[in-house]
């Protein structure tokens, strides 16, 4: 089944304490995405990827950091999380860019306390 | 700044009446808009996209209409039945023209609920 998961589902942690938030996709896609969603100011883009070893920032990249060392996998750590960065995380991958249509993995649930 | 500003906020429609959801964008480089459709604790599903060179496409009940001028495109939602209950998020982006071209630009999204 083609699909993105996002591990893990929830996190509560705890302000300072670095995290990683993984992604993954089985569909060979080239462009993978990290967006939060907040209650008012829908989806935020934080980082995006066009392919192996490129990444770009995207509105939002403050306090994050990602790689993409493998075509499947696009983690996201947060090297020193704040309550700030307390949100609902997606990630997306589409086959070349945002022109595709992106699939969306099931959210991260964050707080940061 | 790239911004794509979405309306309402909220809707309440009776089953079988027609929704409607408003996007206006700044940015006349944006020549992909498309419609993501999300439901409680998912992630948003691409709905039906338009690219500039059309003013109106059609998908089952649900169609776009792009009035490139004025700079806005519109979700309209035939029959809406309790089914289409979620959010709707807009989005833009310059996909085919260079700047910012690998960035999708979102509407703060329209909390839609049918009732029967």
């Amino acid at each position: 089944e083609a699909q993105v998961t996002q591990n893990p589902r929830y996190l509560i942690t705890v302000t300072g304490k670095k995290l990683t938030v993984t992604c993954s996709q089985n569909m060979n896609h080239e462009y993978m995405s990290w967006y939060r969603q907040d209650p008012g100011l829908g989806l935020r883009q934080i980082y995006y990827s066009m392919n192996v070893e490129v990444t770009d920032k995207g509105d939002v990249p403050e306090g994050y950091k990602v790689s993409r060392k493998e075509k499947r996998n696009f983690p996201l750590i947060l090297e020193s999380p704040s309550p700030n960065q307390t949100s609902l995380y997606f990630c997306a991958s589409s086959l070349e860019g945002v022109g595709h249509e992106q699939y969306f993995g099931p959210g991260t649930r964050l707080t940061v306390t | 700044q790239q911004q794509v500003k979405q309306s309402p906020q909220s809707l309440i429609v009776q089953k079988g009446g027609i929704s409607i959801i408003n996007c206006a964008y700044e940015n006349t480089a944006f020549d992909y808009f498309p419609w993501y459709q999300q439901f409680p604790g998912k992630g948003p599903a691409l709905l039906i996209a338009i690219r500039p060179d059309v003013s109106e496409k059609k998908e089952g009940r649900f169609t776009i209409s792009f009035n490139k001028s004025a700079k806005q495109f519109s979700l309209h939602i035939m029959d809406s039945q309790p089914g289409d209950s979620a959010t709707y998020f807009c989005a833009a982006t310059p996909a085919y023209s260079g700047a910012g071209s690998y960035q999708l630009t979102f509407g703060k999204g329209t909390k839609l609920s049918v009732i029967p």
